[in-house]
């Protein structure tokens, strides 16, 4: 049974970094790509990114690119997704989910608040 | 960029059928996706590739798509259904996979 288990929520300040994670398991890791979605407060999903766990391969929405950054570590099945400087309107749920262009199983997310 | 728009509420009486629409430019040309989510849980696909039912999910949902629609079609609806429903494509043309604003279906 494909799992994807995601680390605990986080509370953070403006300007802190950040790495949150994504541990796979029941499937082979590098023949599926994972994606990172948002969900703001309240409001709907919004597609951030993939990687290729295979090749590290990865592409953003313009709306994230250069804010976060998607990573993977095959050796661990695990993908990560961190910043390198936090705003309050990081504030959100994120969620991971097994998939390149529809995602069929989702972990359960991490809630990040960024607050001063 | 190529947008979804869907209606921002759906309501239906138990055991009445619900539809959940999703309109976008030429969309019968793109593969739709479904998922529903339920307050303080992750989504779920219920639907993919405009009509497929992955493992699992119940024969009352069923998907199709249309010219400038595609539906989400929710049968003998039950109160465990009320949840958000949020349709998903991938637009070739930028890249980006595209969600819409998501449906709260409320059962009355």
């Amino acid at each position: 049974e494909v799992h994807l288990v995601q680390s605990g929520a986080e509370v953070k300040k403006p300007g802190e970094s950040l790495t949150i994670s994504c541990k796979a398991s029941g499937y082979q890791f590098t023949g599926n790509w994972i994606t990172w979605v948002r969900q703001l407060p309240g409001r709907g999903l919004e597609w951030m990114g993939r990687i290729d766990p295979t090749n590290s391969y990865t592409s953003y929405s313009p709306s994230f690119q250069g804010h976060v950054f998607i990573s993977t570590d095959k050796t661990t099945n695990t993908s990560s997704l961190q910043w390198r400087s936090l705003k309050t309107s990081d504030t959100a749920i994120y969620y991971c989910a097994r998939g390149a262009s529809w995602f069929d199983a989702w972990g359960p997310g991490t809630l990040v608040t960024v607050s001063s | 960029s190529y947008v979804l728009t869907q209606p921002p509420s759906v309501s239906v009486a138990p055991g009445q059928t619900a539809r959940v629409t999703c309109g976008g430019n030429n969309i019968e040309n793109k593969r739709v996706h479904w998922y529903l989510q339920k307050p303080g849980q992750a989504p779920v696909m219920v639907v993919s590739h405009n009509s497929d039912r992955p493992s699992g999910i119940p024969e009352r949902f069923s998907g199709s798509n249309s010219g400038n629609t595609a539906t989400l079609t929710i049968s003998r609806v039950e109160a465990g259904d009320e949840a958000d429903y949020y349709c998903q494509v991938w637009d070739s043309s930028s890249d980006l996979r595209i969600f819409g604003g998501g449906t709260k279906l409320t059962v009355l």
